[in-house]
């Protein structure tokens, strides 16, 4: 069955440096959202990617759908102490059964 | 608060004991979807509508699990005979779907505890 894959599963960071997390899927997908979820709290959408090749930007947060809608990236481009949580990839491979990453879970010291 | 409402909060059952969650929606969306999330894990799907049709369900569900949106509206998921294993956060999410946006809401949850 569809495996959906990210690296790093943590990620410390001093406020101010950058930070990525990697997707990867073993399907081709039709889509990927990407979420935060804080501590004790519930995902929070923050984007979907369609297009292959898609770059979309959010302040500091830059999302890629890669060439061959495989694979997917975040970058957060100086961190801040509320960019604290975990970063989960979902990817559809078109019958909107979501498949959610392992997830990235980003520390940032201040 | 995403506008999606999840009732009981929290659930504690022994096992064996049958138990129903219930969504609401934001109240224009079409699509409803439902989660299991647990400790250190991604929700993993477990089934969506569309209106009130169920679209798609999760072949890692057993038939102790079932779920409905009789109206297209609010939305219950039941769970038969209990297991230590169905221990979880069970969310739901309802989102507008139109062709290339599906924006999920999520709401807070409801924790079930299986004695």
């Amino acid at each position: 069955g569809q495996q959906v894959m990210q690296i790093p599963q943590y990620q410390h960071v001093q406020e101010g440096e950058d930070f990525t997390t990697y997707c990867n899927s073993s399907t081709t997908l039709s889509n990927i959202q990407w979420y935060k979820q804080r501590p004790g709290g519930h995902p929070v959408f923050l984007i979907q990617l369609v297009k292959s090749g898609e770059v979309k930007k959010q302040k500091r947060l830059t999302f890629q759908f890669g060439e061959a809608k495989k694979n997917s990236s975040l970058h957060i481009t100086a961190t801040q102490t509320t960019d604290v949580g975990t970063y989960f990839c979902a990817g559809d491979s078109g019958t909107y059964k979501y498949i959610f990453g392992t997830g990235t879970r980003l520390k940032v010291l201040a | 608060d995403t506008g999606v409402s999840q009732d009981p909060r929290h659930k504690i059952t022994k096992r064996g004991q049958n138990v129903t969650f219930r969504c609401d929606p934001i109240s224009e969306h079409n699509r409803l979807y439902w989660y299991r999330q647990t400790l250190g894990q991604g929700p993993e799907f477990l089934t969506y509508f569309q209106n009130e049709a169920q679209l798609e369900k999760s072949r890692l569900l057993s038939d102790r699990f079932s779920a409905e949106r009789p109206k297209g509206s609010f939305s219950t998921l039941e769970i038969q005979r209990t297991e230590q294993g169905d221990s979880a956060m069970y969310l739901c999410a309802s989102s507008l779907w139109r062709e290339g946006t599906d924006t999920q809401y999520f709401g807070p949850g409801t924790r079930l505890t299986v004695l």
